[in-house]
């Protein structure tokens, strides 16, 4: 079975650029995450989708930060302006089940904001 | 207050010495689940376990064991003969109910490193 796949793996960009991350979830997992993990720290959740309902998006800085789940399966997460606090790893995952369910991990997008 | 803190930041063994991971935890919910998950250097997450609140037997995996102890809201991580290949930032997570409907919550890690 096919892990939670995520692109681009690695993203350099300048700052004030727009940048987008993709995520596919394993195959019929409805929750969807993407966190973001800063250097030295644990993974911190900006957004959980249970389809495509965003049902938490309380941690996800709205000003700048946008996502989207369109047919509950993909997601794409966007910054718009990035700035030089948003280099990160940006990571993405899926569970079964929106209770207590475990998460499986994509190996994330290092983004680098210069 | 850390809902889930991880008091070793680093920890370095030579190889074959056993070595624990804490992890003391904060819920008010009676039902939880508690996580422990591995990330190598190539930086993906890899789930080890997950234990809920109301199962306090401790288990046990080849050389891997966690010791979970409600009454000290601990859910500690035991490597036995550590190898090299061991070496990775370990996380302790906690699962637990919120406003919108679950709320899950990573440690800081802790950074294991099994020398040769």
């Amino acid at each position: 079975e096919a892990g939670v796949v995520q692109s681009p793996r690695y993203k350099i960009i300048e700052k004030k650029q727009p940048v987008a991350f993709w995520c596919n979830p394993i195959s019929g997992h409805n929750t969807l995450y993407w966190y973001r993990q800063n250097l030295g720290q644990g993974p911190e959740l900006l957004i959980r989708y249970e389809n495509e309902e965003a049902v938490d998006d309380s941690q996800l800085p709205k000003d700048r930060f946008s996502a989207e789940r369109l047919k509950g399966v993909d997601s794409t997460l966007k910054i718009q302006p990035a700035e030089l606090g948003d280099s990160a790893v940006y990571l993405c995952a899926s569970s079964l089940d929106a209770g207590y369910g475990t998460q499986y991990f994509g190996p994330g997008t290092r983004l680098l904001v210069l | 207050a850390q809902k889930v803190t991880q008091a070793q930041t680093e920890i370095s063994v030579v190889e074959k010495e056993d070595v624990t991971l804490d992890c003391v935890y904060e819920t008010r919910d009676t039902t939880y689940y508690l996580f422990w998950y591995k990330q190598p250097p190539s930086g993906e997450l890899v789930f080890l376990i997950r234990r809920n609140s109301f199962d306090e037997q401790n288990e046990i995996s080849g050389r891997y064991s966690w010791n979970f102890q409600k009454s000290t809201s601990s859910f500690n991580f035991t490597i036995t003969a550590s190898q090299v290949v061991d070496s990775a930032v370990y996380f302790c997570a906690l699962s637990e109910a919120s406003n919108y409907g679950q709320n899950f919550v990573f440690g800081p890690g802790t950074r294991l490193s099994v020398l040769p």
